[in-house]
């Protein structure tokens, strides 16, 4: 079946404009989470969600960052007032659920959104 | 705060030589451990997990790894490699105790397999 898919796939912006990044998980996926990945680091948690509420956003680096999932399907990462520090590749993964009886569930990444702030 | 750290960022070998990646984390309690893998232009994907049970676990593609819970460790292994193993390679860690979707990775290992 279909993978997570995101869009675009490459996004360049200037300084202080709006961004928003979509994500669409697997079908049937509950959990979806946010990772921002800079050059040369790992993926860098930034928000899940678990069906439409938005579980854990603690890893947003600031209130320039939001995300939403209404439908708990899609969902937007939006960034306000881009900075040039905010370039980075986006990742976002789904899972199944959270956990099994065993553990937590494989998380399945999408392709990622690479954005340049200009 | 958990962390997770990846001794080598940067790791060459020949094809038919064997590959260790260490990964150890900072965290005490209960974890579940995990290494993906990025192929070039292609998405991260499971490599393998542990939850629990056996502490050499494998993967795919010939990969094990294990877990050494006296050394906050869980390093990858593969005892001959490919051309085909020239990734990046990440390992991940998630406490169960913390918030439940909140993976911390490592920094990854660029691994260049020569033919």
């Amino acid at each position: 079946g279909a993978g997570v898919s995101q869009s675009p796939r490459y996004k360049v912006t200037k300084r202080g404009q709006d961004v928003a990044l979509r994500c669409d998980p697997i079908s049937g996926h509950v959990s979806l989470y946010w990772y921002r990945q800079a050059l040369g680091q790992g993926p860098e948690f930034l928000t899940y969600f678990n069906y439409e509420a938005q579980q854990d956003k603690s890893g947003l680096p600031n209130d320039r960052f939001s995300a939403e999932r209404p439908e708990g399907s899609i969902s937007t990462l939006t960034i306000q007032r881009t900075e040039q520090r905010d370039s980075a590749m986006y990742r976002c993964a789904s899972s199944l659920s959270l956990s099994s009886r065993e553990g937590r569930y494989e998380q399945y990444f999408g392709p990622g959104t690479r954005l340049t702030v200009t | 705060a958990q962390s997770v750290s990846q001794h080598n960022h940067h790791v060459i070998l020949s094809e038919a030589a064997s590959l260790e990646l260490g990964c150890n984390y900072s965290y005490g309690g209960t974890v579940n451990l995990f290494w993906y893998v990025q192929y070039p232009g292609q998405h991260l994907q499971l490599l393998l997990k542990y939850f629990s049970g056996d502490p050499l676990v494998k993967g795919i593609k010939g990969f094990e790894a294990e877990f050494i819970k006296s050394k906050f460790s869980f390093n990858l292994r593969k005892p001959s490699v490919q051309w085909s193993d020239t990734a990046e390679y990440f390992c991940a860690v998630i406490a169960l105790t913390d918030s439940w979707g909140k993976f911390q990775f490592g920094a990854g290992t660029q691994v260049v397999v020569t033919p």
